[in-house]
């Protein structure tokens, strides 16, 4: 079966600093793979999405970035973190879609980012 | 005209009154999901309409697509405390099959 594992589940750091946060999912191949910030208001936010290896899309300009050096890996980064970029990072992966039909999307375990 | 509207934003019932929420967009959609996610948890898938005027029924849950395919709604009846969250529409988004666009939710609370 697949798994989604997202780390770490928490995360403090100070504004300016960078961060890399991971997602690496397994028992499946050619993923699509999606990083969203869920900020209080409880809404889903699209970041990035990735079709296959080295395709990175960004739905948002902001001072993060995304990157899937392998299959089933995919990371988020920032070289220096603002006070707006605290949140609930959240990673999914859904099955490379069939022509016609969104597949639905599973979720990682989320990663609680405070900046302070 | 990508985005789905759900209504309410919050609903707080007593364990066994039902409860519905509603998502609705201006445009037609190819097919609606439905996720959970609980406090402090992650969203969960929980279904997808694709036809329209369909109608999904999971134990307690009930899901339905617009005949118009443009709204959704989720209905579960006699609540009880495991289903206190947040139930998330989401629709195909910028024309693709791989992009979601999410809903806002509507957190539900019941009191036992």
């Amino acid at each position: 079966s697949q798994t989604i594992h997202q780390w770490p589940a928490t995360l403090v750091q100070p504004v300016g600093s960078p961060l890399s946060l991971e997602c690496t999912v397994e028992g499946t191949s050619n993923p699509n793979l999606y990083w969203y910030r869920q900020a209080a208001g409880r809404g889903l936010q699209l970041l990035f999405y990735s079709v296959g290896i080295g395709q990175i899309s960004s739905e948002v300009p902001q001072n993060l970035s995304a990157s899937r050096p392998q299959d089933r890996q995919f990371i988020l980064s920032s070289k220096k973190l603002l006070l707006s970029d605290s949140g609930f990072y959240l990673c999914a992966w859904s099955v490379s879609s069939g022509k016609f039909s969104n597949q639905p999307q599973h979720f990682g375990d989320g990663t609680r980012l405070s900046i302070l | 005209g990508q985005q789905v509207m759900q209504i309410p934003q919050y609903q707080h019932v007593q364990e066994g009154e039902d409860f519905t929420t509603y998502c609705n967009s201006s445009t037609t959609l190819s097919n609606i999901q439905w996720y959970k996610q609980r406090p402090g948890g992650h969203p969960v898938f929980l279904i997808q309409l694709v036809k329209s005027g369909e109608v999904k029924k999971q134990k307690r849950l009930t899901f339905q697509f617009g005949e118009a395919k443009k709204n959704s709604s989720l209905h579960i009846t006699a609540t009880q405390t495991t289903d206190v969250g947040t139930y998330f529409c989401a629709r195909n988004s910028g024309g693709s099959n791989y992009k979601l666009t999410f809903g806002k939710g509507t957190l539900l609370t019941v009191n036992p």
